[in-house]
């Protein structure tokens, strides 16, 4: 049973180029929760999803930034733009349908933003 | 809102001793959940030990257990027996009982570096 799988594992990006970060859940999760992790911090909530759903993004900034997770396929996290500010490790979590518990994350993307 | 705070951005043991990383929290809430995750250099983040607000008897799990405080809303871990592979950042997470919308999101502390010195 594979974990949570994210690519690329590293991406390096030009200032105002496109990111895609993908993720994978782990089988049977349908439940997607994205991740940033600024260096020397914590992990900071970014946006909540389900199947074709947007549950809750009020920790993604409100331009540039987008998030999907579609019927077939994975997750993606789409940077539009980026700048240097944008450079951090991105996480993704999954969680079956009831989770009582924790989330199992996935080993993140760091994005670079030359 | 709710937040995390760990107040000890560094902390080392010496191999085979215990060593206990502090966390503290604010919420209104009074159903809950609270975690210690570990992520080593590989940036994984893999779960340690989870506790549900509405029990009160501290979890454990192998060589690590926690003190919940649920008045003093007081998390800390405690390690024994500490081992090399210990050696990681470790940060104190909660989270909210439900399923609306804000309910599911982790708030993370800032983390603590924990250096196992043999």
């Amino acid at each position: 049973n594979a974990g949570v799988m994210q690519n690329p594992r590293h991406l390096v990006r030009r200032r105002g180029q496109e990111a895609r970060l993908r993720c994978s859940p782990m089988k049977g999760h349908s439940h997607v929760y994205w991740y940033r992790q600024l260096p020397e911090e914590g992990l900071k909530f970014m946006v909540y999803l389900q199947k074709e759903n947007i549950i809750d993004e009020s920790g993604m900034p409100k331009e540039r930034f987008s998030a999907e997770f579609p019927k077939e396929g994975p997750s993606i996290l789409r940077i539009q733009q980026v700048v240097r500010g944008d450079s951090a490790a991105y996480f993704c979590a999954s969680s079956p349908q009831e989770n009582v518990g924790g989330y199992t994350f996935g080993s993140g993307t760091r994005l670079t933003v030359v | 809102a709710q937040t995390v705070t760990q107040s000890q951005p560094e902390m080392s043991v010496q191999e085979a001793e215990t060593v206990t990383l502090s966390c503290t929290y604010d919420t209104s809430e009074s159903d809950y959940y609270l975690f210690w995750y570990k992520q080593p250099p590989s940036r994984q983040m893999i779960l340690v030990i989870r506790q549900e607000a509405y029990k009160q008897q501290n979890a454990t799990e192998n060589r690590f257990s926690v003190n919940f405080q649920k008045a003093a809303k007081s998390f800390s871990l405690k390690i024994s027996d500490s081992q090399l592979g210990d050696a990681a950042m470790y940060f104190c997470a909660y989270r909210r009982e439900g399923w609306e919308t804000s309910g599911s999101r982790l708030t993370f502390g800032e983390g603590t570096q924990l250096t196992v010195n043999p």
